[in-house]
């Protein structure tokens, strides 16, 4: 059985600081990695995946996350902190044997501070 | 032109009675799912459609019954709706089942509330 722990429902940052949102991961196989973001009242939408061998996966609006195997951690991460990044964030993971079910995380709240 | 839509984006009922709500997806997909997501904003999957077929079927009460008339459609159909069944449903879908590493499409949700 796969799950994923994101440390910390709620995290505020200021506009410009760091942004780190936890992961860690369980998986008795290789896993796949995902973040999602949820802004309100929408669906969610990819914002990075890790499936292969490139540990730092980059993905949309400046988000990046390290897959470190040996932590079983998956965190997401982005330099500067901006407004429009308020929002819900999801880890999840599948396997990489064809399992069709995503299995997340109960989310962090971001939310940033003028 | 919307990739996964859902309707109705809000649905307000008495107890039990019962409601569907549908799912359409114009990215030529071949899996569907349905989503529930509680007021702590946890997300479970509760079914997969592969091509008109079911594949995954959570513990989820008989009440709920999923129907698929073609691949680009996925419906949800509730009946004697308990005030537990209060929620958000996705629908989702992804190109094929083939592969851990696809992604979701997520429609934008229907808020059921149930009085």
């Amino acid at each position: 059985a796969q799950s994923v722990t994101q440390l910390g429902s709620h995290v505020s940052v200021s506009e410009g600081a760091l942004v780190l949102l936890r992961c860690n991961y369980s998986s008795s196989v290789p896993p796949y990695l995902f973040w999602y973001v949820q802004y309100p009242n929408q669906g969610l939408q990819l914002l990075l995946k890790y499936t292969s061998a490139a540990t730092l996966v980059k993905g949309i609006n400046g988000f990046e996350a390290e897959f470190k195997k040996s932590e079983t951690s998956f965190h997401l991460t982005k330099p500067s902190a901006h407004m429009s990044d308020a929002a819900e964030y999801f880890c999840a993971v599948s396997d990489r044997f064809g399992n069709e079910k995503l299995t997340f995380g109960t989310g962090t709240r971001l939310t940033i501070i003028p | 032109d919307t990739a996964v839509s859902q309707t109705p984006k809000y649905l307000v009922t008495q107890m039990g009675n019962d409601k569907s709500i549908k799912c359409e997806q114009n990215l030529g997909h071949d899996t569907m799912y349905w989503y529930k997501q509680d007021s702590k904003k946890f997300l479970k999957i509760m079914f997969s459609y592969n091509n008109k077929e079911l594949i995954i079927n959570e513990t989820v009460p008989n009440r709920f019954s999923p129907k698929s008339p073609d691949k680009a459609h996925l419906n949800l159909h509730i009946n004697s709706l308990e005030l537990g069944d209060s929620a958000v449903y996705f629908c989702a879908s992804s190109l094929n089942r083939n592969s851990g590493a696809n992604v979701l499409t997520f429609g934008a949700g229907s808020r059921l509330t149930v009085l």
